[in-house]
């Protein structure tokens, strides 16, 4: 069975601190793919970022960055000088072809920014 | 383009009832699955219908059901509603070819009194 853990419940900080959210998966299958996404309070999922289990290099995007790391199952995400329009609840999740990419999610972390 | 889209934005319903919620795809997309956040909650996953067939299911009881229609659009159908299916229904959207990338609409919320 697939699992995504995110141990974190909820973070606050304040605006300019940085902040990694941690994200653990389960997953038997050699091909997968891992994704983050943001909700903020309206309620819409956006996408932030999908990996494949093959490309394990770290990637950055503006204030956004991610770390893969296969050995310890972990695919945990940055934010650098985070502002208060971060503030929302972010989802670590798990889909492989085996499942026809159902989306496994964690329980969120609510990251609450203040000034 | 438009993106996945869903209605209604809101609805309330009294247990018991029945509801059914529609889902658009995005334009070029052929397959739809269904998601239930229930408050304070990741999405869980319903059902995922792909050439208007049921291609896998969740843990979800018979209550649920969906239909896919030949122009892909999508239907989700609860029947006897309890007080905890009151939760955000979530639609995405992707095409076979590349189904590991999901679009999301922007859900229908529902509250069953």
């Amino acid at each position: 069975a697939q699992k995504v853990t995110q141990a974190q419940t909820e973070i606050s900080v304040v605006e300019k601190e940085d902040v990694t959210l941690d994200c653990v998966y389960e997953t038997r299958d050699t091909t997968y793919y891992l994704f983050w996404y943001k909700q903020p309070p309206s309620g819409e999922l956006v996408f932030l970022i999908r990996r494949n289990s093959f490309d394990e290099q770290n990637e950055i995007s503006g204030r956004y960055s991610w770390n893969f790391q296969k050995s310890t199952s972990s695919f945990n995400f940055t934010i650098t000088a985070s502002q208060v329009v971060d503030s929302a609840v972010y989802f670590c999740a798990l889909s492989s072809p085996r499942g026809f990419q159902k989306l496994v999610f964690g329980t969120g972390t609510r990251l609450l920014v203040s000034p | 383009d438009a993106g996945v889209t869903q209605s209604p934005t809101h609805l309330i319903k009294t247990r018991g009832q029945q509801v059914t919620l529609r889902c658009s795809p995005k334009s070029g997309h052929d397959t739809v699955s269904w998601y239930q956040q229930a408050l304070g909650q990741g999405p869980q996953f319903i059902f995922q219908y792909y050439e208007e067939e049921e291609r896998q299911r969740g843990n979800f009881p018979d209550r649920f059901s969906g239909h896919q229609f030949p122009n892909y659009s999508s239907e989700l159908n609860v029947n006897a509603l309890l007080l905890g299916d009151s939760a955000l229904y979530l639609c995405a959207s992707s095409s076979v070819g590349a189904s590991y990338e999901q679009y999301f609409g922007p859900g229908t919320r529902l509250t069953v009194t």
